[in-house]
């Protein structure tokens, strides 16, 4: 079983639509929950992060982990055309005075139609 | 103007060829990754350093190898032990404070090279 599962997509949706992404994982350990944007062929970059469970709003995007279940989720309100890229979970359970070691989700592929 | 540089961003290679891809910082991080990226398969971590001289094994770490000789810098070799090398490999790196009570710490990518074998 992997660390952390993603569903792959792809997840295609008319601009304006709110979209939810998720994860599940497996390891209880997982403390910090990050959201990467990656656009295509370029490297990931960090979109929201959050620690334990909760609600984290930034602007259109809003990010929630529900550790009871596993389960984290990343939302867009309003989504723009250029929303469309592949959208990464990330987790780790960083103990202090450790380098931390990620583990990735596959990856949602999200395409916005105008 | 600070971040991390990854070069070539295409690279192509012949079976049974060693190939050195290259990966600078000048963020003053201390750990350093690379993960490799496949269709399906998310990030994977192939190796990471958390201090000059030290590094250790991710998840896929047979068939490459690494140095840290400096803080700045973190390259991977892709040996022709690796059976199927053709890949986006990514590099990423973060601040990692020894003794600091404030555990976040994020990661930040390069722009990846594509590895293709021909």
């Amino acid at each position: 079983q992997k660390e952390v599962e993603q569903d792959p997509g792809p997840l295609s949706v008319p601009e304006g639509a709110i979209v939810s992404l998720n994860c599940t994982y497996s390891n209880s350990a997982f403390q910090y929950f990050m959201w990467y944007r990656q656009y295509s062929r370029k490297g990931p970059e960090l979109l929201m992060y959050t620690y334990s469970s909760g609600n984290k709003e930034d602007g259109r995007f809003t990010a929630q982990v529900d550790k009871s279940s596993k389960y984290i989720s990343l939302f867009i309100r309003d989504s723009q055309p250029s929303d469309s890229a592949t959208y990464l979970c990330a987790m780790s359970d960083v103990p202090p005075n450790t380098g931390n070691q990620f583990y990735f989700g596959t990856g949602t592929s999200l395409t916005v139609i105008p | 103007d600070g971040g991390i540089t990854q070069s070539p961003k295409y690279l192509f290679r012949k079976e049974g060829q060693n190939v050195t891809l290259s990966c600078e910082q000048n963020l003053n991080h201390d750990a350093m990754y690379w993960y490799r990226q496949d269709p399906g398969q998310g990030l994977r971590l192939i190796y990471y350093s958390q201090i000059v001289n030290d590094f250790q094994k991710g998840d896929i770490a047979e068939g490459y190898s690494v140095s840290r000789e400096k803080k700045e810098s973190f390259p991977l070799t892709v040996t022709s032990a690796q059976k199927n090398p053709t890949a986006f490999y990514l590099c990423a790196s973060s601040m990692f404070a020894s003794g600091s009570l404030d555990p976040y710490n994020e990661q930040f990518f390069g722009p990846g090279t594509r590895l293709t074998v021909l």
